[in-house]
This record gives C-alpha cells, sequence and structure tokens, in this order.
C-alpha cells in the first residue's frame, strides 16, 4: 500500500523556518517525482514545488522561490521542504504528493502537515 | 499561469446524473485532472489524462474533454459523493488547480 506520511509542522513566527519530512512506503521512491502541494485555510489546493526522480530538477512557485527549498533523499525514501522567510500567507496545510514523471498527475497523496505563521 | 475556471457549488439528489465542468484559459491538451476532496482528508486522485479512471475508482465516475473544455460526470451520485472537486492541468507551467467545485447531496 502506497503511503506518504508527513511531519514537521507547527506555529512559526513570521520570518522563521521550518522544515517538513515526508516519508514515504509501499513503493519504488525513486521512480517517481514528488510535490508540495498546500491548501491554505477554506481555501483551494496550490502547488508548491516539485522535484524530479534524482533530485536534480527542482521547480516551484513564484512566490516560494529563493525562500523554500525541496530536496529529497532517495536512500531514505524521504521528500523535505525547507522553508524560510516564512510569511503569514504561508499558513497552510502542506501535502506531499507523489508525481508521474510523464504526466505529472499527483496520484497519491499524504494526510497533510499543517504549518501556522504567526507571532 | 493557466486559470483553471469552475463553478463553485452544486446541490444533486442520489441517483441523479451530475456534471461539473473546468474551463482554462488556454489550451491544455488533454493533460486534465480530476481530484476529490471530502472535509477533512487529503486530495484523492479520480481521473488522469482526461478521462482515464484511476485504479479502484467507481465507474459512475468519468471524464471528457481536451482543448479548454473539460467535464467530470458522477452518474448515478450517491451520498458519499459529498465533496469538494478539484480540477488540474500539467500541460502548462507552472502546473495549477481550479478553484473547486463543491458538491452537496440533497
Amino acid at each position: 500500500e502506497v503511503q506518504l506520511v508527513e511531519s514537521g509542522g507547527g506555529l512559526v513566527q513570521p520570518g522563521r523556518s521550518l522544515k517538513l519530512s515526508c516519508a514515504a512506503s509501499g513503493f519504488t521512491f525513486s521512480n517517481y517525482d514528488m510535490a508540495w502541494v498546500r491548501q491554505a485555510p477554506t481555501k483551494g489546493l496550490e502547488w508548491v514545488a516539485s522535484i524530479s526522480t534524482g533530485g536534480g530538477n527542482t521547480y516551484y512557485r513564484d512566490s516560494v522561490k529563493g525562500r523554500f527549498t525541496i530536496s529529497r533523499d532517495n536512500a531514505k525514501s524521504t521528500l523535505y521542504l525547507q522553508m524560510d522567510s516564512l510569511r503569514s500567507e504561508d499558513t497552510a496545510t502542506y501535502y506531499c504528493a507523489r508525481q508521474d514523471p510523464g504526466i505529472s498527475v499527483m496520484d497519491a497523496w499524504g494526510q497533510g502537515a499543517s504549518v501556522t505563521v504567526s507571532s | 499561469d493557466t486559470v483553471l475556471t469552475q463553478s463553485p457549488a452544486l446541490a444533486v439528489s442520489p441517483g441523479e446524473r451530475v456534471t461539473i465542468s473546468c474551463r482554462a484559459s488556454e489550451s491544455v491538451s488533454t493533460l486534465m485532472h480530476w481530484y476529490q476532496q471530502k472535509p477533512g482528508q487529503q486530495p484523492k486522485l479520480l481521473i488522469y489524462l482526461a478521462s482515464n479512471l484511476e485504479s479502484g475508482v467507481p465507474a459512475r465516475f468519468s471524464g471528457s474533454g481536451s482543448g479548454t473544455d473539460f467535464t467530470l460526470t458522477i452518474d448515478p451520485v450517491e451520498a458519499d459523493d459529498t465533496a469538494t472537486y478539484y480540477c488540474q492541468q500539467s500541460w502548462n507551467d507552472p502546473p495549477t488547480f481550479g478553484s473547486g467545485t463543491k458538491l452537496e447531496i440533497k
């Protein structure tokens, strides 16, 4: 069974940092691109970042470029999102998603990690 | 960015047929996907590449369209289908989602 389990969420002050992790199991992690998608309270889904199978290619939405870093450790089957210089508008539930390398559909999702940016 | 427009909400009775639309601001070929999100849960993939049913998803769900106009059809609707449905395109960068259609079962 495919499982994606996020951790690392919490309450953080504006301007501070937080690192999310996503532990994957039930599939060959290194064969899939991976993504982070967020959902602000009562709002819709918003793609944040993606990373290729080997980690050599990363992609970000404009609003997080230069502040967020997506990375992966294929030996540990774990995806990461380092979030720096956090802003109140980054408050959201962050989902880890498995992404088909060919068509970029997100075919498996974690349960989400809640991030609240507030003083 | 490619904007995906969905109607905000629909209400139907069990047993009826419902179509949920998604219009793209530019062509996305057939790289359109549909997700279901129930309250308090993570999204779940229903349809990929416009019309392909994800494994394990009931055949009551179907998708169609290409270019800029897409539809998700549920026939017949069941009470358990209460959820918000999102379309997502992966043809143009960055990938974008529609704002979601909240489906209420009367």
